[in-house]
């Protein structure tokens, strides 16, 4: 079982429906991060976040520490989102730097 | 901020030949990932530096690759020699570290292709 678990893996969508993407861990962490990176082959971190919810335009990102989940959450989604959305989570204090990455989840908007 | 710049983009070699993958950081930050993407086995974590040191190279896959950071705005990672299994995109990521474990504004570059035929 892998440390970060994405869901789902493919999610195509309208464009205008909004998205969820799941992402559950096993670890400890300090942080978790969400990536996105587009057919060009780039990767832009997207939030990094350690506990509640953070907002970046139509981009929103909320974690439960408890429950060791977060999701992203995207608005009014575009065909521009199409891209592969990664979730990395940064282990705790006691694991240093190593960034444990989901999957990825393959999003794509059709308009 | 130019933002983490690696070069080359791309990189075609024949097998055996060594290969040379450079990174620059953006300044201020202090600790500096190598990352390795296939389609097989996703992101992993090669080696990463704090403060120019390296700190956990669990990841590198064998003796073939080896990483440098001769100064803060500088890191290499070479693969001698190489092999078609090599193939895959290697990106490198600066963040900032306030304490060696907590990591912030992580950045990656735009990665580099590299083909082994």
């Amino acid at each position: 079982k892998n440390e970060v678990e994405q869901s789902p893996q493919n999610l195509t969508a309208q464009e205008g429906e909004f998205i969820t993407i799941n992402c559950s861990y096993s670890v400890g962490i300090s942080a978790l991060h969400w990536l996105q990176q587009h057919p060009g082959g780039g990767i832009v971190s997207l939030f990094m976040l350690s506990s509640g919810k953070k907002k970046h335009g139509r981009l929103i990102a909320t974690i439960n520490i408890q429950e060791k989940h977060s999701s992203l959450h995207i608005t009014a989604s575009h065909p521009r989102d199409s891209a592969v959305y990664i979730c990395a989570a940064l282990p705790g204090e006691t694991s240093g730097s190593r960034l444990t990455f989901g999957e990825g989840t393959q999003l794509t908007v059709n308009p | 901020d130019a933002g983490v710049i690696q070069s080359p983009r791309h990189e075609v070699t024949e097998m055996g030949q060594e290969v040379t993958l450079r990174c620059k950081p953006i300044s201020g930050h202090n600790s500096l990932f190598w990352y390795r993407q296939t389609m097989m086995r996703g992101l992993e974590l090669l080696i990463y530096f704090n403060n120019n040191v390296p700190i956990d190279d669990s990841g590198m896959p064998e003796d073939r690759f080896s990483a440098k950071m001769p100064n803060a705005s500088f890191s290499t990672l070479k693969i001698q020699p190489s092999e078609p299994r090599d193939s895959a995109v290697y990106f490198c990521a600066s963040s900032l570290s306030l304490d060696g474990h907590s990591n912030y504004g992580y950045t990656f570059g735009s990665g580099t292709r590299l083909t082994v035929v």
